[in-house]
C-alpha cells in the first residue's frame, strides 16, 4: 500500500533555531496537509497544500508541494517552546481511496 | 463554531468486552474518519463513512466496526476487546468537497 516517508523522525533544537521537516512518496498525490499535535489532543491542521509546487505560510510556518507531486516539506523559522509536538506530513491520491495517509511523525523538542 | 466532539474521553475496559465510541462531526460535515493511533506509534485509518455509508475500511479486523447516523454522527465498536487495542482513537471530519480533515480530541481506551 501506500506510504510516507517523513524525516527526521525526531529533532531536538535551540529555540530561535529554524526546523525544517519534510515527507516522500513513492507515488503521486493530489493533496499534501501538515499536522502538529500535542501530548493526549487530536492533530490540529497547520497547512493545506493543493497544487503543484504551491508554497503556503501560516505565521511562523511556511510549507511546499513538491514540484514532483512526491513529496513536501515544513519549515519553522525563529522556533519558541510552544512548538514543541509531534508533526505528521499527510498526503491523499486518487490510489488512497479518499483516505489520508499519514506519516510517522517528526517529534520536535524545543530547549528554551 | 463548535469542532469535532468525542466521548468518552477516557474509558477502561478487560479483555474479551465490547467497547463504544461516539463522535459528532463539525455542523456542515458529511464524511467522518476513524484512526486508531497506539502509544507513541502514528495514526492508523479504520474506517470512513459518508452519507451513512461505509466507504472504506483499513487493515484491522472485523470486531472493529461502526456506523454513521442520519445525522452523520458516528460510532466505533470494538468487540472481543484485546490488550493491543489500546490506544488513542481519533475521529474527524471533512467536507465534501475539500481534503482537510479535522480531528477531535480523541477518545483514550484502556484495555486491562
Amino acid at each position: 500500500g501506500q506510504q510516507l516517508n517523513q524525516s527526521p523522525q525526531s529533532m531536538f533544537i535551540q529555540e530561535g533555531e529554524d526546523v525544517s521537516m519534510n515527507c516522500t512518496s513513492s507515488s503521486i498525490f493530489n493533496t499534501w496537509l501538515w499536522y502538529k499535535q500535542d501530548p493526549g489532543e487530536g492533530p490540529v491542521l497547520l497547512i493545506a497544500l493543493y497544487k503543484a509546487g504551491e508554497l503556503t505560510s501560516n505565521g511562523r510556518l511556511t510549507a511546499q508541494f513538491g514540484i514532483t507531486r512526491k513529496d513536501s516539506f515544513l519549515n519553522i523559522s525563529a522556533s519558541i517552546p510552544s512548538d514543541v509536538g509531534i508533526y505528521f506530513c499527510a498526503g491523499s491520491s486518487r490510489g488512497s481511496q479518499g483516505n489520508l495517509i499519514f506519516g510517522k511523525g517528526t517529534k520536535l523538542s524545543v530547549k528554551p | 463554531e463548535a469542532g469535532v466532539t468525542q466521548s468518552p474521553t477516557h474509558l477502561i475496559k478487560t479483555r474479551g468486552q465490547q467497547a463504544t465510541l461516539r463522535c459528532s462531526p463539525i455542523s456542515g460535515h458529511t464524511s467522518v474518519y476513524w484512526y486508531q493511533q497506539a502509544l507513541g506509534l502514528g495514526l492508523q485509518f479504520l474506517l470512513w463513512y459518508d452519507e451513512g455509508e461505509e466507504r472504506n475500511r483499513g487493515n484491522f479486523p472485523p470486531r472493529f466496526s461502526g456506523r454513521q447516523f442520519p445525522n452523520y454522527s458516528s460510532e466505533l465498536n470494538v468487540n472481543a476487546l484485546e490488550l493491543e487495542d489500546s490506544a488513542l482513537y481519533l475521529c474527524a471530519s471533512k467536507r465534501w468537497n475539500t481534503g482537510e480533515l479535522f480531528f477531535g480530541e480523541g477518545s483514550r481506551l484502556t484495555v486491562l
